[in-house]
């Protein structure tokens, strides 16, 4: 079974620039997940969609963040603006329907924000 | 949702030592599951705990969930360099999965 593929794996961008993450879950898997991960901690969660739709977007920063998920299968996670601070992994995640016993996560993208 | 802390936040021990690792909250956890995250991985779980005072093992890895359902611990005999990593206490909510502070492990050889 394929994971999580997420790309690209590094990202270096200067601040006020737009970046786009990909994400593409376990076939299957209704819920995925964004999360944010700062270096050494643990990921917080930016939004959460079942299929197609939105179910928390609570922690996410929407004057410069926004996710989609089209067809209930791939998502892009953008920033535009990027601020130095959103410096971080953003990791992508999915889970069947109903939550699942677990989260399954990609290996992430890497952002760096100058 | 709840504060998951997880102490110590770093962690540096020689190959061959033992050692354990905490996560508390206030308030009380209706699951518990612990993950390990690889330096340019992302995390994958090693153990759901469920009930009150239950004890897991996976190999030299030791799980303990508190009597009261509020803390938990992981224990690690004999650690190895593959050890090395960020380890992760997260409740599963709902359709949701709350993460902690983490603990970074560096095994050194």
């Amino acid at each position: 079974e394929a994971g999580v593929a997420q790309s690209p794996r590094y990202k270096i961008i200067e601040k006020r620039q737009s970046v786009a993450f990909w994400c593409n879950p376990i076939s299957g898997h209704a819920t995925l997940y964004w999360y944010q991960q700062i270096l050494g901690q643990g990921p917080k969660l930016l939004i959460q969609f079942q299929n197609n739709g939105v179910v928390d977007d609570s922690q996410l920063p929407k004057d410069r963040f926004s996710a989609e998920r089209l067809k209930g299968v791939d998502s892009t996670l953008k920033i535009q603006p990027a601020k130095l601070e959103d410096s971080a992994v953003y990791l992508c995640a999915s889970s069947p329907l109903g939550g699942g016993p677990e989260a399954f996560f990609g290996q992430g993208t890497r952002l760096t924000v100058v | 949702t709840q504060l998951l802390e997880q102490s110590p936040q770093f962690l540096s021990i020689q190959e061959g030592e033992n050692l354990t690792v905490y996560c508390n909250s206030s308030s009380v956890f209706s699951s518990l599951q612990w993950y390990r995250q690889e330096p340019g991985e992302g995390p994958v779980l090693l153990v759901t705990v469920v009930t009150g005072g239950e004890v897991k093992k996976l190999k030299r890895l030791t799980f303990q969930f508190g009597d009261a359902r509020k803390d938990s611990s992981l224990h690690i005999t004999a650690a190895q360099t593959g050890d090395t990593g960020l380890y992760l206490c997260a409740e599963p909510t709902g359709n949701q999965f709350y993460f902690g502070t983490g603990t970074s492990l560096t095994v050194i050889p």
